[in-house]
């Protein structure tokens, strides 16, 4: 199956500075990328949607200027959360699906942000 | 209410036993239903997916769909301790949006 990378797999960070996140579709190209995020115990649920070269549609209650995605090439999109607060603190997933494939995402590995 | 109902478990159970994972919904839209297996820090793996109602077999997995009751299952035959993980279902209308259950955590001991 299609492969998708994250990185870092983990970062702490200070209150009050940004992180970014790398969201690399390997071995095809993603027309369309996808951001999660997971509290523990709880599901995924869906931040944003961006498609490669146009802005983000982000679902409701997710501060668009907090969590900054760039979905610059058909392999590469990246999520920065702003200004990290501790309740930002959680699993944040992503995902990557090619043109014509209406139900199949390819999940990466998942990246562990705690913010102090 | 939630969009999706999924019982988070533990289900813990036997070596070689069947297992039988659930969820409901309640939004009619949706037409694609998934399951997910997820590893403790890892992100999730599709095992399976449905278009409408039915079922789907793939080697020791089946999974069913019955719209008519908002209810999909996922069977597991003759489990092994490889299997314990979380398994998520999830289901879309169309537009790529996946709604997921809370996952329910399925413990088989050897």
């Amino acid at each position: 199956g299609a492969v998708v990378s994250q990185h870092p797999s983990r970062v702490i960070c200070k209150s009050g500075t940004s992180v970014k996140i790398e969201c690399r579709s390997l071995d095809f190209q993603a027309t369309t990328m996808f951001w999660y995020r997971q509290f523990p115990k709880q599901s995924l649920m869906l931040m944003a949607t961006s498609n490669e070269g146009s802005k983000a549609t982000y679902e409701q209650g997710v501060e668009k200027d907090k969590f900054l995605i760039n979905h610059a090439s058909l392999t590469l999109s990246t999520l920065t959360v702003t200004s990290a607060h501790p309740e930002d603190s959680s699993f944040y997933i992503c995902s990557a699906s090619s043109a014509g494939e209406t139900y199949e995402q390819y999940f990466g590995p998942g990246t562990r942000l705690t913010v102090t | 209410q939630k969009e999706v109902e999924q019982d988070p478990g533990p289900l813990s159970v036997p070596e070689g036993a069947i297992v039988s994972l659930n969820c409901t919904y309640s939004n009619s839209a949706f037409q694609y239903f998934m399951w997910y297996r997820q590893y403790s820090r890892k992100g999730p793996e599709l095992l399976m997916y449905t278009y409408s109602s039915g079922n789907k077999e793939d080697g020791r997995f089946t999974a069913q769909v019955d719209k008519s009751s908002k209810y999909i299952s996922l069977f597991i035959r003759d489990s092994q301790p490889s299997d314990s993980a979380t398994y998520l279902c999830a289901m879309d209308s169309g537009f790529q949006k996946l709604v997921f259950g809370t996952g329910t955590r399925l413990l088989v001991s050897p």
